[in-house]
C-alpha cells in the first residue's frame, strides 16, 4: 500500500528560528501533496497544496512567506516554518494520494512543533 | 463551500457494545468519502474509502455506509474493544473537476471504549 513518511515526528525550536518538515512518498510518486495543520482537539485544516515542479497553492489566510513549500521531486515535499513564533506551535501533517482512482489519501505520521 | 459535521463529538461506551458514528456533509457532489482513525499525537490511518457510486464498504468489524443524496455517512463498529479508542474523522473529496482535490474534514468523534 501507499506509505508516506514524515520527519521529524516532533521538534522544539526557539522563537525566530526556522524549521523544515519533510514528507516522502515511499512506494509511489506523488505529483501533489497536501499540508494540514491541526490544533489540539480540532480537526485538520488545509494549509496548502504542493505541486511537483511548480508553486504551491495556499489556502486563504495562510502566509506563503512564512510557510515555505518546496516540491522538487515526485517523492519529496518540504514545509519550512520560517521565523517561528509560539503561535506556530501545532501539529503539522502531510498527505498524498496513492496511484489509481480507487486510492484514498495516505497521511504522514505528523510533526509536533513546539516553539519556545 | 463544503462543510462536514460529525456527531457526537465524544462517545464513551463499555467494551463489546456496537456503536455508530455519524458524518454529514452539505454539498452532495462528492467524489468519495473516507473514514480515518487518529490516535493521540499521531497521524491519520485510513479505515475505509467509499466512492460516490458505492453504498457501503466493510473491513473486519467496521462498516461504513454512504447516502450521498442526503449528505450522510455512518461508521458502524461492531463488538467494540478498548483498542478502538481513538478519534475518528470523516473527510470528503469533491468531484475531481478543477483543483478541488483536497479533503474537507469533520471535527471528529473521540471514542473511548471502557474495559
Amino acid at each position: 500500500g501507499a506509505v508516506v513518511s514524515q520527519h521529524p515526528s516532533w521538534v522544539i525550536c526557539k522563537s525566530g528560528t526556522s524549521v523544515k518538515i519533510e514528507c516522502r512518498s515511499l512506494d509511489f510518486q506523488a505529483t501533489t501533496m497536501f499540508w494540514y495543520r491541526q490544533f489540539p482537539k480540532q480537526s485538520l485544516m488545509l494549509m496548502a497544496t504542493s505541486n511537483e515542479g511548480s508553486k504551491a497553492t495556499y489556502e486563504q489566510g495562510v502566509e506563503k512567506d512564512k510557510f515555505l513549500i518546496n516540491h522538487a521531486s515526485l517523492t519529496l515535499s518540504t514545509l519550512t516554518v520560517t521565523s517561528a513564533h509560539p503561535e506556530d506551535s501545532s501539529f503539522y501533517i502531510c498527505s498524498a494520494r496513492g496511484q489509481g482512482t480507487n486510492y484514498g489519501y495516505t497521511f504522514g505520521s505528523g510533526t509536533r512543533l513546539t516553539v519556545v | 463551500k463544503q462543510e462536514v459535521t460529525q456527531i457526537p463529538a465524544a462517545l464513551s461506551v463499555p467494551e463489546g457494545e456496537n456503536l455508530v458514528l455519524n458524518c454529514s456533509f452539505t454539498d452532495s457532489a462528492i467524489y468519495n468519502l473516507q473514514w480515518f482513525r487518529q490516535d493521540p499525537g499521531k497521524g491519520l490511518t485510513s479505515l475505509l474509502l467509499i466512492q460516490s457510486s458505492q453504498r457501503e464498504q466493510t473491513s473486519g468489524r467496521l462498516n461504513a455506509s454512504l447516502d450521498k443524496s442526503s449528505g450522510r455517512s455512518t461508521l458502524y463498529i461492531a463488538a467494540s474493544q478498548p483498542g478502538d479508542s481513538a478519534t475518528y474523522l470523516c473527510a470528503v473529496r469533491q468531484s475531481p473537476a478543477g483543483s478541488a482535490r483536497q479533503l474537507t474534514f469533520g471535527s471528529g468523534t473521540q471514542l473511548t471504549v471502557l474495559p
